[in-house]
């Protein structure tokens, strides 16, 4: 079975701070690790993927097998990245994406 | 290159009825999934169709079911509506290189209330 846990449901951080949306997952197989982020009143939309290893926004999250993490970072959070953030898990056999329940990020002024 | 189309946008219906929700890929894209959201579940996998053909089912009842048509659109059909039904039922797309690559384009979601 394939899990993906957001520890987070809510995570608070002043603009210019740091920033990191927790992500760990469980699978059995080679993972395929995703990060949507769904901004007020738009559609959900991929930030990164795990294999493209690009900074999208300023965001990077990097692949810790050893942990199973797929933690997503911002060195300087703006008020702009206020948004709900998905991590997610492709099953690429299955066809299948698990997805955690979501961190809501707010960045205050 | 227009987006993942999703119809109707909202609806209302009484328990007991059926619902048909259709999704339009972006164009090229050859698998679709579904996936319900809800504030106490957050995004359910519900199946995944590519090529017409069904790959996986989510942990849903018969009572769901969809289907894929050769130009690669959409639909899902939820029948014998109950309350707990009500949510917002999203479409995604996803590119094919040669298979799917996981990357999905989601629609705005079609809004289901279930009266």
């Amino acid at each position: 079975a394939q899990r993906v846990t957001q520890p987070e449901k809510l995570l608070s951080v002043f603009k210019g701070a740091p920033v990191e949306l927790k992500c760990n997952y469980s699978y059995s197989g080679s993972p395929e690790l995703f990060w949507y982020v769904q901004y007020s009143r738009q559609r959900l939309q991929l930030l990164l993927r795990h294999i493209s290893r690009e900074s999208i926004k300023g965001f990077t999250a990097d692949l810790n097998k050893g942990e199973t993490s797929f933690h997503l970072k911002k060195p300087f959070a703006q008020e702009e990245d206020s948004a709900m953030y998905y991590c997610a898990l492709y099953n690429t056999n299955a066809g299948k994406s698990t997805f955690g329940d979501g961190t809501t990020l707010t960045v205050k002024p | 290159k227009a987006g993942v189309t999703q119809t109707p946008r909202y609806l209302i219906k009484t328990r007991g009825q059926q619902v048909t929700l259709s999704c339009s890929p972006i164009s090229g894209h050859r698998s679709v999934s579904w996936y319900q959201q809800t504030p106490g579940q957050g995004l359910q996998f519900l199946f995944e169709y590519f090529s017409e053909t069904q790959r996986n089912k989510g942990n849903f009842p018969g009572r769901f079911s969809g289907r894929q048509f050769s130009n690669s659109r959409s639909e899902m059909n939820v029948s014998t509506l109950e309350l707990g039904d009500s949510a917002l039922y999203l479409c995604a797309s996803s590119p094919t290189v040669p298979g799917p690559t996981g990357e999905l384009f989601f629609g705005e979601g079609s809004r289901l209330t279930v009266l």
